[in-house]
């Protein structure tokens, strides 16, 4: 069954480096989403992403984030400064028309 | 958004059938009533979802009453694989990019 996969699964970076966290989405979908899981907190929605460009973004979504579709393959997520609030799992999902969203077993990301 | 409302934790002996309730009693005539699952902090897992007719699929019924304000997820033959974290999500069907709205769910321990 295809899957969405994400790398790497944890990633360690010192507080105000840029991280890369990369997603390959299911090949025929088109809809592309970004979330975080804070230790012990719920699930909270970022960015989704279609036709190469987001459709929504959250409040949590600032400056500091931003997302691409660099090929037709991958899918990636920006943190430009990063800050130790943003030591979180972050899972990208993705889904087709009006179809349920399929989602990778997440990268940690823990700031130093 | 409508709001949904889930027991905080139920437990299921293995080889039982696991019904999970939820309550989402503001929900309107657009929305859909999505599961998912999550185990141990990996990605979230799409079971099943229903508008107004009760589903089935290889892992789960959906049971929707017919006033719509509750359902119910059935796993029919609990195993232990089956210990997650169950989010019922209601969604509307319009818009393109859908973003996900989770709870905290119900934290369902399967026992042997």
């Amino acid at each position: 069954e295809p899957e969405v996969t994400q790398t790497p699964s944890h990633q360690v970076t010192q507080m105000g480096q840029e991280v890369i966290l990369r997603c390959v989405p299911i090949s025929n979908h088109l809809y592309f989403y970004w979330y975080r899981q804070i230790l012990g907190q719920k699930v909270e929605f970022l960015v989704s992403f279609y036709n190469n460009e987001i459709s929504e973004k959250s409040e949590i979504f600032d400056d500091q984030f931003s997302v691409e579709r660099p090929d037709g393959s991958n899918f990636t997520l920006k943190i430009r400064s990063t800050k130790l609030e943003d030591s979180a799992m972050y899972f990208c999902a993705s889904s087709q028309a009006r179809q349920p969203q399929h989602f990778g077993d997440g990268t940690r990301l823990s700031i130093l | 958004d409508a709001k949904t409302t889930q027991p905080t934790s139920m437990d299921c002996a293995e080889g039982r059938a696991a019904n999970l309730p939820c309550n989402h009693s503001t929900i309107s005539g657009n929305e859909y009533v999505y599961w998912y699952r999550q185990i141990h902090s990996q990605g979230p897992q799409y079971i099943i979802h229903g508008l107004k007719n009760n589903e089935t699929n290889e892992m789960a019924s959906l049971i929707i009453t017919e006033d719509r304000k509750s359902s119910t997820l059935i796993l029919p033959h609990a195993t232990l694989r089956d210990t997650a974290v169950y989010y019922c999500i209601v969604e509307p069907r319009s818009g393109s990019a859908r973003q996900l709205t989770f709870g905290s769910g119900s934290q369902l321990t399967v026992l042997p």
